[in-house]
């Protein structure tokens, strides 16, 4: 596609509920990354994918926290049992390799109620 | 480890004013360094980088120039417009690993006529 496209943009789920979010990166970018964004935060990274290798996952809070590239392309973070605290912004990055620009999407605005 | 500190906001002048936002880093090694944007209900997107000490990184007339022995990629523009009111993000990527980034928690500049 054009961009990073992220959906959906807005989500809101009650505590407890299990939420899952979308990434479709740039056609052909090899790399894709996940972060969270606190308000009135920056973005903290989340997790990394090369292909569909999940190549480094320390960002993730807790166990609740999954991601999946299954064919390289679109990648789905996955929250399970959510809480309150996982509010945030999640945004999703994609570039084409190590040491080049990174796009972002618009990112997902999670409300956990 | 890796980290920015970042001048906190909110930051307010008037068109035409001198802009600087400091930004200091932690890191091993020689990372790379950026200024993101993120523009009223956008996405955020590569303003400049610098890729090694002494590089000075340019765009839409802000400039940033890599300093190793102060630690330290400051932004600045000589004459700001309205049109720059957003938020600005300093970020560094590790010279090694999975070249995720490591943001500051940006600095919120409003720009008044």
């Amino acid at each position: 596609g054009a961009g990073v496209s992220q959906s959906p943009r807005y989500k809101v789920t009650k505590r407890g509920q299990d939420v899952a979010l979308r990434c479709d990166p740039i056609s052909g970018h090899v790399s894709l990354y996940w972060y969270r964004q606190a308000l009135g935060q920056g973005p903290e990274f989340l997790t990394y994918f090369n292909y569909e290798a999940q190549q480094d996952k320390s960002g993730l809070p807790n166990d609740r926290f999954s991601a999946e590239r299954p064919e390289g392309s679109i990648s789905t973070l996955t929250i399970q049992r959510t809480e309150q605290r996982d509010s945030a912004m999640y945004r999703c990055a994609s570039s084409m390799g190590r040491n080049t620009e990174a796009f972002f999407g618009q990112g997902t605005r999670l409300t956990v109620v | 480890g890796n980290s920015v500190t970042q001048m906190e906001g909110p930051v307010t002048l008037s068109e035409e004013a001198f802009l600087t936002i400091n930004c200091t880093y932690t890191a091993t090694g020689y990372p790379s360094l950026f200024w993101y944007v993120q523009y009223p209900g956008e996405g955020l997107q590569l303003l400049l980088k610098a890729t090694k000490a002494d590089d000075k990184g340019s765009n839409k007339g802000f400039e940033a120039t890599y300093r190793k022995e102060t630690t330290s990629f400051h932004l600045e523009k000589g004459s700001v417009q309205v049109s720059d009111s957003a938020v600005y993000f300093c970020a560094l990527s590790p010279q090694t690993g999975a070249n995720n980034l490591f943001f500051g928690t940006g600095t919120r500049l409003t720009v008044i006529p």
